[in-house]
């Protein structure tokens, strides 16, 4: 059975701090790693990883994945309240397996 | 960037009711959508692969009968909750694979805004 697994399922910090978000996977047929970011309602595309090693960015959000060890991170520096939402992570091909989520809070 | 929409984006009806949502890629044809349902402070679970022009390929433990999918077209996809229960209100999502014009699968996937059932 496929499986993803997120950590820390939440975290509260201050703004301006800086956050490592974590996703493992154990997923056949896996072709990428995706990160979403949900708010209220659907999730938001951020980040879609297929190459080791290989660091996406975006602002001051990152992500890179390691298809030797399994893993993903996701990396926020100098949060602010409004990054403050549940962040997904899935693997897979055309069916994603997605995980818990991580539910993040920025304090002011 | 492309854009699904979802409706109703809530809906409340009465036990023994049947529920129509529809999910609509609109500036893109997406031969492949997905469904899912989002219990509170839970993940996405999938529920079914609609494929246009085929039938639905549903997860183990979903019930067929009972969320009837139709993928009439490139562009449509809906989901029917039949006869709903009270243990059948939670999130439903779809999401929508985009493929280019040269069939190449770029992967991504483009979330509707999502449906609240609730059924009293």
């Amino acid at each position: 059975e496929d499986k993803v697994v997120q950590s820390p399922l939440s975290l509260v910090v201050h703004e301006g701090d800086t956050v490592t978000l974590n996703c493992s996977y154990e997923v056949t047929n896996f072709r990428s790693l995706l990160w979403y970011k949900q708010e209220k309602k659907a999730p938001t595309f951020l980040f879609m990883l297929t190459s080791s090693g290989i660091e996406k960015k975006s602002g001051r959000l990152s992500s890179i994945l390691d298809k030797k060890e399994l893993f993903s991170i996701l990396n926020i520096t100098a949060t602010q309240t409004g990054d403050s939402a549940v962040y997904l992570c899935a693997g897979g091909h055309y069916k994603l397996t997605f995980g818990k989520g991580t539910l993040l809070t920025v304090n002011p | 960037g492309a854009v699904v929409s979802q409706h109703p984006s809530w809906v409340i009806c009465k036990s023994g009711t049947s529920v129509k949502i529809e999910c609509r890629s609109l500036d893109f044809q997406a031969t492949t959508m997905f469904w899912y349902r989002q219990f509170p402070k839970q993940s996405l679970m999938l529920m079914a692969t609609s494929n246009e022009g085929s039938k639905a390929t549903y997860e183990q433990g979903v019930e067929k009968d009972k969320f009837l999918i139709n993928h009439a077209s490139l562009t449509l996809s809906t989901l029917t909750v039949t006869s709903a229960h009270p243990e059948d209100s939670s999130f439903y999502i779809c999401s929508a694979r985009r493929l280019w014009r040269e069939g190449h699968d770029t992967g991504e996937l483009f979330f509707g805004e999502g449906s609240r059932l609730t059924v009293l």
